[in-house]
């Protein structure tokens, strides 16, 4: 079956720190797999994403890696700011055609001044 | 843009009642929406896909008459909680698909309805 395990959280950095919140995946066939940032008040948004092995999702100076052989997409940021504080969920697509995501649970960030 | 809504955003409601929760997209067509349910500290899991003009299909062990889904037309979407109890207590997503849709289109959410049946 399809599953996403990611970093429970929370987590807290100092502005400027190097992020990382790790995501693995299982998943049958080739899933696209996706970062969704949901920001305090607002609905998930579409971070990055990476549709197959060894392509770099990145945006907003965040970054993911599709490794197959780790079956990772780990998410990071080389300096963070308050404004990044928020939910990170990692997810994936089977690309059955219906659009099915399998999410991870979530990981707090909170960036302090 | 690409903006989904919802309303109500937070719903009490008393045992026995039924909810209707609203999922619009704002500036754009969706014949294809999505509903999710979110509990605390868990993953969003999908309920059911609905679609535009015909019935809604639910994933397993979601019951289809107890959440009813109406997607009347191609810009809203509503999901009725019927006869609610406290365990249907929880946070209510959607989210929807620009037509036309594809395999690997985005999904566009919502702000999420925060349902409490005491």
């Amino acid at each position: 079956g399809n599953s996403v395990t990611q970093m429970e959280g929370p987590v807290t950095l100092s502005e400027e720190a190097f992020l990382t919140i790790n995501c693995t995946y299982t998943a049958t066939g080739y899933p696209s797999l996706f970062w969704y940032v949901q920001y305090p008040g607002e609905g998930l948004q579409l971070l990055l994403k990476a549709t197959k092995a060894d392509d770099k999702g990145s945006n907003k100076g965040f970054e993911a890696t599709y490794r197959k052989e780790t079956t990772s997409f780990h998410l990071e940021k080389g300096s963070v700011q308050v404004s990044d504080s928020a939910v990170y969920f990692c997810a994936l697509s089977d690309q059955t055609g219906a659009n099915n995501l399998f999410f991870g649970t979530g990981t707090r960030l909170t960036v302090i001044p | 843009g690409a903006v989904v809504s919802q309303h109500p955003s937070r719903v009490i409601c008393k045992s026995g009642t039924s909810v209707k929760i609203e999922c619009r997209s704002l500036d754009f067509q969706a014949t294809t929406m999505f509903w999710y349910r979110q509990f605390p500290k868990q993953s969003l899991m999908l309920m059911a896909t609905s679609n535009e003009g015909s019935k809604a299909t639910y994933e397993q062990g979601v019951e289809k008459d107890k959440f009813l889904i109406n997607h009347a037309s191609l810009t809203l979407s509503t999901l009725t909680v019927t006869s609610a109890h406290p365990e249907d207590s929880s946070f209510y997503i959607c989210s929807a698909v620009k037509d036309p849709a594809g395999p690997t289109d985005t999904q566009y959410f919502g702000p999420g309805t925060r349902l409490t049946v005491l």
